[in-house]
């Protein structure tokens, strides 16, 4: 199975702030890859996929980019309901689908 | 729209099988050549896909758990199901159903999540 791996696992930011997460994939993917967000106590919520391809209803701040191995989520703007964890998955290859293990934005 | 609702007991002793439904609603779960996944969480880790299944009956299964999975669909009710047998504590988990992508394994929407604790 085709491992990802998210970087950094967790960090602080203020409301306004530009953030960046990145995923790193184990081998190439092309661009199959997605974006989820997961408040706590809640599903996570698809937010981008084909690597930059916002889902239907997620605001512009949300962009992502990359291709191959290595792609970044980035929040041009943070937003007090941005503070969540994030989650990459690969689909190039499946089964299985495979996500990263999470990245934690915390408020500062 | 498309919701998502799982159900099913809280609370599984070692060695016996987890059984889950997930219920459909705002839509036909035959319609849209879907699909349809369950993906579950750990507490405090992250996620890991279990299988889908097509309304035909076939399915996908995580090579990981292929031996324990086992799931089915049942269009008169608009549910599908999941079956893990021979737990241990190691499947504790939040239990999510989700609809997958008619191509790609794309995951929305998802259902609320159900807890099942393995312990005796």
């Amino acid at each position: 199975a085709i491992r990802m791996t998210q970087s950094p696992s967790s960090f602080s930011a203020s409301t306004g702030d530009r953030v960046t997460i990145t995923c790193r994939a184990s081998q190439g993917i092309s661009s199959y890859l997605a974006w989820y967000q997961q408040k706590p106590g809640k599903a996570p919520k698809l937010l981008i996929y084909a690597a930059s391809t916002l889902q239907s209803g997620v605001p512009s701040r949300f962009s992502g980019s990359g291709s191959g191995t290595d792609f970044t989520l980035t929040i041009s703007c943070l937003q007090s309901e941005d503070f969540a964890t994030y989650y990459c998955q690969q689909y190039y290859s499946y089964p299985p689908t495979t996500f990263g293990g999470g990245t934690k934005v915390e408020i500062k | 729209q498309v919701q998502l609702q799982e159900s099913g007991p809280g609370l599984v002793k070692p060695s016996q099988t987890l059984s889950l439904t997930c219920t459909v609603s705002g839509g036909s779960i035959s319609s849209g050549s879907y699909y349809w996944s369950w993906i579950r969480q750990p507490a405090g880790k992250g996620l890991e896909w279990i299988g889908r299944i097509y309304t035909s009956g076939s399915t996908n299964y995580n090579p990981s758990l292929k031996s324990r999975v086992t799931i089915s669909v049942d269009t008169s009710k608009n549910q599908f199901s999941l079956k893990l047998s021979s737990v241990t504590a190691a499947d504790t988990a939040v239990y999510y159903c989700a609809r997958d992508g008619r191509l790609d394994p794309l995951f929305d929407p998802w259902g609320q999540g159900t807890l099942v604790t393995v312990s005796s």
